[in-house]
Parts: C-alpha cells; structure tokens; sequence
C-alpha cells in the first residue's frame, strides 16, 4: 500500500513570496491533515479534512495560510506571503476514519516538506 | 504546563531496554499514540494503546499506561542502533478529537 505523498521535499524562499505545497493521501483515507512541526518541537496541526470539508483550522494563520482539498483527495497547503517564523518541516497525515476510531484513526504520516524562508 | 510532557533525551547502550516517558494532562483521553521520528522523515505510528488498557505488549515494544497519574511509557527491549530517533507520545484530545503531540524524547543508542 502506497504512503502518504508530499511534494516537494525541500523549499527555500525568500520572506514576503509565496509557497505551495502538495499532499496525497493514502487511498481511501477520508481525512487528511497538515501540521507544522519547528525545529525540536512536535507537530501542530494546522488544519483537519473530512473528504473536502474543514472540520478544524483554528489554529491555522488565516490571514496568510489557506488550504483546500478539493474532490476530497489531494490537498494543498499555501502560504502568502511567508514570515521568517514559517520556517518549519509541514507535514501531511491521513486516517481512514476520525481519530476516535483507535487503529482506524491512527494518523500516518508523508515525509515532510522542508521549507526555509530567508 | 504543557498539554504532554517528554523527557528531551535518553542515551542508551546496544542491547539494553530504554523506557521513554511521558506525561499529560486530558484524562479524557481515549487512545494514546507513540510515533517515531528518525532524521529527515516523517513521523511513523509504532503502536497505541486504548484507555482501558494497562499494558499493551507488541513485540519488542511494551506501553504501559497509568490513567490515574496520566502517564504513559514505551519500553524498547533490546534496543539496537535503528531505534536512534525521536520518539513522539500523542494522546487524543478529547475536546475537538484531536491529537496533541508531547516535544519528543531524542533516544540515542551508542555501540
């Protein structure tokens, strides 16, 4: 079975551009999420996906991230215009069902994307 | 304080057990997660227990969980050079189903 998929690996840009990242989920996982995890932290979600709908961003930074998932698979995380404190690994998480389903609601994980804004 | 609490860092010899620990505050919490982080990769579910659970034993992997002091352990038997990495405890957060992750335990295994 095929993992959770992100591009790009790696992202270097300068403060005030803008940034997009994409992630595809595991195939018939339901819901999808991005975390930002800073360095020596553990990961914050940004933002939960039940097929196409939000179903929590309260913590994403809505005046400059945004994401979507459209057609309830694929989903892209962007940010405009970036800050020097973006500078994070994002990373994507899908689950066949919400996390109270124990196993059925465990999280896995893609492998990141490396961003660094200078 | 802090929703999950983790030691930072845990140095351990080649074929001893490493017991990471990890404290939280939600006693409503229903699953407990433990995920490993090696360098440069994403993060990759080791196991769970559910919160009626004492112990939950998977191969070389034992968690075991007092929900009356809200602490949690992973214990590595026979821990080899391959468990070098960070290791995540994540309960679910009642409120909103969501899961928090602690700051991570950096386990180094020397030779």
């Amino acid at each position: 079975e095929a993992g959770v998929a992100q591009s790009p690996r790696y992202k270097i840009i300068e403060k005030r551009q803008s940034v997009a990242f994409w992630c595809n989920p595991i195939s018939g996982h339901a819901t999808l999420y991005w975390y930002q995890q800073i360095l020596g932290q553990g990961p914050k979600l940004l933002i939960q996906f039940q097929n196409n709908g939000v179903v929590d961003d309260s913590q994403l930074p809505k005046d400059r991230f945004s994401a979507e998932r459209l057609k309830g698979v694929d989903s892209t995380l962007k940010i405009q215009p970036a800050k020097l404190e973006d500078s994070a690994v994002y990373l994507c998480a899908s689950s066949l069902d919400p996390p109270t389903s124990g196993i059925m609601g465990a999280q896995y994980f893609g492998p990141g994307t490396r961003l660094l804004v200078l | 304080g802090e929703d999950v609490e983790q030691s930072l860092f845990l140095s351990v010899r080649e074929g001893d057990s490493s017991v990471i620990n990890c404290t939280y505050t939600d006693s409503s919490s229903t699953y407990l997660y433990w995920y490993k982080q090696e360098p440069g990769a994403g993060l990759q579910l080791l196991t769970y227990i559910f919160s009626n659970m004492d112990m939950k034993q998977d191969q070389r992997l034992t968690v075991l969980l007092n929900k009356k002091d809200k602490h949690l352990s992973l214990r590595i038997a026979d821990t080899q050079t391959g468990d070098s990495a960070i290791y995540f405890c994540a309960p679910i957060k009642a409120a909103g189903n969501k899961l928090t992750f602690g700051g991570g335990t950096r386990v180094l295994v020397k030779p």
